[in-house]
């Protein structure tokens, strides 16, 4: 069974950093890209970040290009996104994906997210 | 520029049929999409992987009652025989060239 458990949420003050991490299990890690996507309160899903299974390569949102740095370590099973120079519009429940083996790159596994609060 | 447009509301009655619709923009007409399904306080679900033509996969555990279907630019979402459960939203999802693009979601309300 796919599971994708994130952790590192919490309650920050703007401008500080925060990694997150999703613990993945039930399927070949490094075969699959992987992605972060984040929703705000009340609001649609958005996508923020993507990497491919060997980490070689990696995309992102405009509106976290040059503050977000996803990364993954597949001899853990684990994806990281380190964000830095936090803002209130970074206020949201962030998921970690998966994405669809192949070439066909849509997102068929979600966890169950983590939330995070920036806030003075 | 890729984009996908969601009505922001659906409505339908319980044991009915509901056809949800997610427009690719200009230039994009031929991509594969994803539908996911978002319950009340819940993370969101992958439902199907629907193609140009129409073809379409379903993710483990999705009922008969979710169908996919295609027509140019459209992509269709139909539920039959709805529960209460089906109550949520619904997201469809594609790509580009390094950029994932989710539609603004459609509340599904049964009633």
């Amino acid at each position: 069974e796919v599971q994708l458990l994130e952790s590192g949420g919490g309650l920050v003050q703007p401008g500080v950093s925060l990694r997150l991490s999703c613990a993945a299990s039930g399927f070949i890690f490094s075969t699959y890209a992987m992605n972060w996507v984040r929703q705000a309160p009340g609001k649609g899903l958005e996508w923020v970040s993507a990497i491919s299974g060997s980490g070689g390569s990696t995309f992102y949102a405009d509106s976290v290009k040059g503050r977000f740095t996803i990364s993954r370590d597949n001899s853990k099973n684990t994806l990281y996104l380190e964000m830095n120079n936090l803002g209130a519009e970074d206020t949201a429940l962030y998921y970690c994906v998966r994405q669809y083996s192949g070439s066909y790159r849509i997102f068929d596994y979600w966890g169950q997210g983590t939330l995070v609060t920036v806030s003075s | 520029q890729l984009v996908l447009t969601q009505s922001p509301s659906a409505s339908a009655s319980l044991g009915a049929s509901v056809k949800l619709t997610c427009t690719l923009s200009s230039g994009h007409s031929s991509n594969t999409i994803a539908w996911h399904q978002q319950q009340p306080e819940k993370g969101p679900r992958y439902l199907m992987k629907l193609n140009s033509d129409g073809s379409h996969t379903k993710g483990d555990g999705i009922p008969d009652r979710f169908s996919g279907s295609s027509s140019g630019a459209e992509r269709y979402l139909t539920i039959s025989s709805l529960q209460s459960e089906d109550e949520a939203d619904y997201y469809c999802q594609t790509w580009g060239t390094g950029i994932w693009v989710f539609g603004g979601g459609t509340k599904l309300t049964v009633l």
